[in-house]
C-alpha cells in the first residue's frame, strides 16, 4: 500500500481548462501539504492543512483552490489553466508533535499545459 | 523568515569519489533538519535528519551534521556509487505543524 498516493500522474491539458489533482494518505497523519516544484527543481510550499482546517495558504494564485474532504484526503482544485503552471506538484504529510516528524511525500503529479 | 541556502550545482564526480554538499540556514529558535533525495522522475524521499544540534543523521552511507555554531547541515558521502545520481536537497522545519523549507536542490551526477 502506497502511504502518500497522488492521482493522475500526468496530466497534459489546455490552457484555460479545470483541472484537480488527488492525494490520498493511509499513514493516519494529522497535516497534509501541497508543494508546487518548478522547472528549475525549486519546491515552494503552497497549502497546508490540519484536520480539514487550512493553516498555510502561501502566495498563490486563488485559481487555486485546496480541498479537504476528510483528514485522509487533500485535493487541488486549478481553475482557469495558465502556461506557468506546468510544474510537478507533490502531496506531502506528517504527523503533529514535533518539528522533527518525517514530511512523507507522494510521488508527485506532473503537469503540462499547452 | 526562515531560510535554507545550499550550493549551487550540478556536482559532477567519479565512482568511489568523495561528496560534500553544503547547506546553511537562517532560524529563529531551534529547527529540525533534512536531507531528502530526488531520483529522476521520481519523488522525494527522506535521506537522513537531525532534530538538536550535535544530532548526526546517517543513512546508506550519507552523513550530516546540525552544527549551530555554524548553522550548517553538510552532507557527506566517503565514496558515492552511480546511483547515488540525484537532486538533494537541504530542507528545515521550524515547529511541528509547519511546513518544510527547502533549499534549491543540488544536482549529483555520478559517472563510473
Amino acid at each position: 500500500d502506497t502511504a502518500v498516493s497522488q492521482t493522475p500522474k500526468y496530466l497534459v491539458t489546455q490552457m484555460g481548462n479545470d483541472k484537480s489533482i488527488k492525494c490520498e494518505q493511509n499513514l493516519g497523519h494529522d497535516t497534509m501539504y501541497w508543494y508546487k516544484q518548478d522547472s528549475k527543481k525549486f519546491l515552494k510550499i503552497m497549502f497546508s492543512y490540519n484536520n480539514k482546517e487550512l493553516i498555510i495558504n502561501e502566495t498563490v494564485p486563488n485559481r487555486f483552490s485546496p480541498k479537504s474532504p476528510d483528514k485522509a484526503h487533500l485535493n487541488l482544485h486549478i481553475n482557469s489553466l495558465e502556461l506557468g503552471d506546468s510544474a510537478v506538484y507533490f502531496c506531502a504529510t506528517s504527523s503533529d508533535g514535533s518539528s522533527g516528524n518525517t514530511i512523507y511525500f507522494g510521488e508527485g503529479s506532473w503537469l503540462t499545459v499547452v | 523568515g526562515d531560510s535554507v541556502t545550499q550550493m549551487e550545482g550540478p556536482v559532477t564526480l567519479s565512482e568511489e569519489a568523495f561528496l560534500t554538499i553544503n547547506c546553511t540556514y537562517t532560524a529563529t529558535g531551534y529547527p529540525s533538519l533534512f536531507w531528502y533525495v530526488q531520483y529522476p522522475g521520481e519523488g522525494l524521499q527522506l535521506l537522513l535528519k537531525a532534530t538538536k544540534a550535535d544530532d548526526k543523521g546517517s543513512n546508506k552511507g550519507f552523513e550530516a551534521t546540525y552544527r549551530k555554531e555554524t548553522t550548517s547541515f553538510h552532507l557527506e558521502k566517503g565514496s558515492v556509487q552511480v546511483s547515488d545520481s540525484a537532486v538533494y536537497f537541504c530542507a528545515l522545519r521550524g515547529q511541528a505543524g509547519t511546513a518544510l523549507i527547502f533549499g534549491k536542490g543540488t544536482t549529483l551526477s555520478v559517472s563510473s
